[in-house]
């Protein structure tokens, strides 16, 4: 089966953009993730969603990020307007199941805020 | 609250020396622990997990107990390679779903 695909891979934009981040999860899976790590630091949990509804979003660090579901398939990520400590790597991650185990990851974006 | 820690790198071996990756964790209950690793260039991939106390997860040479009396999940292979280079995270999930991580230790292994 197909993986988890994100993109951009890259994204450089300056401070006060926008940008949008896309993750296809892997077909039939329910359960999507976004993550995030920040140069040096731990992965972040962002928020979850199961199918279009958004199961848990206590991660998401402010109303500057956007994450939507439509129809249960793919999902985005908005960051508006970004900021330099938006800068990391976001991760996505899909599942059947909720077990940790039964994740499968996305190879992630690098956004660059400068 | 609840957190990861784990060996910061970054580590560099020669190839088919041992590897010792400590990670300890709190956490209430029995969480589940796992390892990923990222490749260069690649997503998180699931190297081990253990999902009970004193379970050993196992995968690719790679070893990692579970000791509830110790909070620890060390990660442990016996004679790295060059293609072991990567970023190895400790991991757990407890009564919610999502993961809580570790910051990642580098390892860098030479020929």
């Amino acid at each position: 089966e197909a993986g988890v695909t994100q993109f951009p891979s890259h994204s450089v934009i300056e401070k006060g953009q926008t940008v949008t981040l896309r993750c296809d999860p892997i077909s039939g899976h329910d359960n999507l993730y976004w993550y995030r790590r920040v140069m040096g630091k731990e992965i972040k949990f962002l928020l979850h969603f199961v199918k279009e509804s958004k199961q848990d979003e206590s991660g998401m660090p402010n109303n500057r990020f956007l994450a939507e579901r439509t129809g249960g398939t793919y999902s985005t990520l908005k960051v508006q307007p970004a900021e330099l400590e938006d800068s990391g790597v976001y991760f996505c991650a899909s599942s059947r199941s909720r077990l940790g185990y039964g994740y499968t990851f996305g190879s992630g974006t690098r956004l660059t805020v400068v | 609250g609840n957190s990861v820690t784990q060996m910061e790198g970054p580590v560099t071996l020669s190839e088919e020396a041992f590897l010792t990756i400590n990670c300890t964790y709190t956490a209430t209950g029995y969480p589940s622990l796992f390892w990923y690793v990222q490749y260069p260039g690649e997503g998180l991939q699931l190297l081990l997990k253990a999902t009970k106390a004193d379970d050993k997860g196992s995968n690719k040479g790679f070893e990692a107990t579970y000791r509830k009396e110790t909070t620890s999940f060390h990660l442990e292979k016996g004679s790295v390679q060059v293609s072991d280079s990567a970023v190895y995270f400790c991991a757990y999930q407890g009564g919610s779903e999502k993961l809580v991580f570790g910051k990642g230790t580098k390892l860098t292994v030479n020929p």
